[in-house]
């Protein structure tokens, strides 16, 4: 399974956009990358998910390297409510299983 | 998006009793549904993947006899902690999957016991 590398813990101020990187030098060709955040006590919350093109949606943006080994994720106007656990998972191909890394724990202060 | 739920929503039960989990998917069908355990200011930890109408498939060190699985329909996936002690205490989630791709968390279940 590939692994994701995520930053421990990231800032961002209220209503600026929060980058949040992730790697995954190791994916495969057929492998998507998926992003979930999990708000405290709630179950996680899907976000968006990509393959190779660069996706976006009415919570976020995903934009994939070329060479797919790193990824972020774009909140463009970060909100206090926006303050959670954000996760990057590459779903395994042959399965529908997602693998929990540690994730990010986005702080979005006033 | 699709809305999966759990029920209950938290439980406190002695040890040595068994408890049921449900999970549900409320406006789609699940031929497949995942089980989570998270213990405090960890990640989540995949136990199963429950296909409906077939045995659950267990992950690497989660006891298949603890932790009993039952899929019986396209909506509806049980989990059922039996002897539940003190270490069982967990916060518990389940997702199902709406094709093509994407899978659908529950709110999850907190259980203690005492």
């Amino acid at each position: 399974d590939a692994k994701t590398t995520q930053p421990p813990s990231m800032d961002c101020a209220e209503g600026r956009a929060a980058n949040l990187p992730c790697n995954h030098s190791t994916i495969s060709g057929n492998e998507y990358v998926y992003w979930y955040r999990q708000i405290h006590s709630q179950g996680p919350q899907y976000i968006i998910h990509g393959l190779k093109n660069n996706e976006t949606n009415e919570m976020a943006s995903l934009i994939i390297t070329e060479d797919r080994k790193s990824s972020t994720l774009i909140l463009p106007h970060a909100t206090l409510r926006d303050t959670a656990v954000y996760y990057c998972i590459v779903r395994v191909a042959s399965t529908d299983k997602l693998i929990f890394g540690t994730g990010t724990r986005l702080q979005v202060f006033p | 998006g699709a809305v999966v739920s759990q029920h209950p929503s938290w439980v406190i039960c002695k040890s040595g009793t068994s408890v049921k989990i449900e999970c549900r998917s409320l406006d789609f069908q699940a031929t497949t549904m995942f089980w989570y355990r998270q213990f405090p200011k960890q990640s989540l930890m995949l136990m199963a993947t429950s296909n409906e109408g077939s045995k659950a498939t267990y992950e690497q060190g989660v006891e298949k006899d603890k932790f009993l699985i039952n899929h019986a329909s396209l909506t509806l996936s049980t989990l059922t902690v039996t002897s539940a002690h003190p270490e069982d205490s967990s916060f518990y989630i389940c997702s199902a999957t709406q094709r093509p791709e994407t899978q659908y968390f529950g709110p999850g279940t907190r259980l203690l016991v005492l």
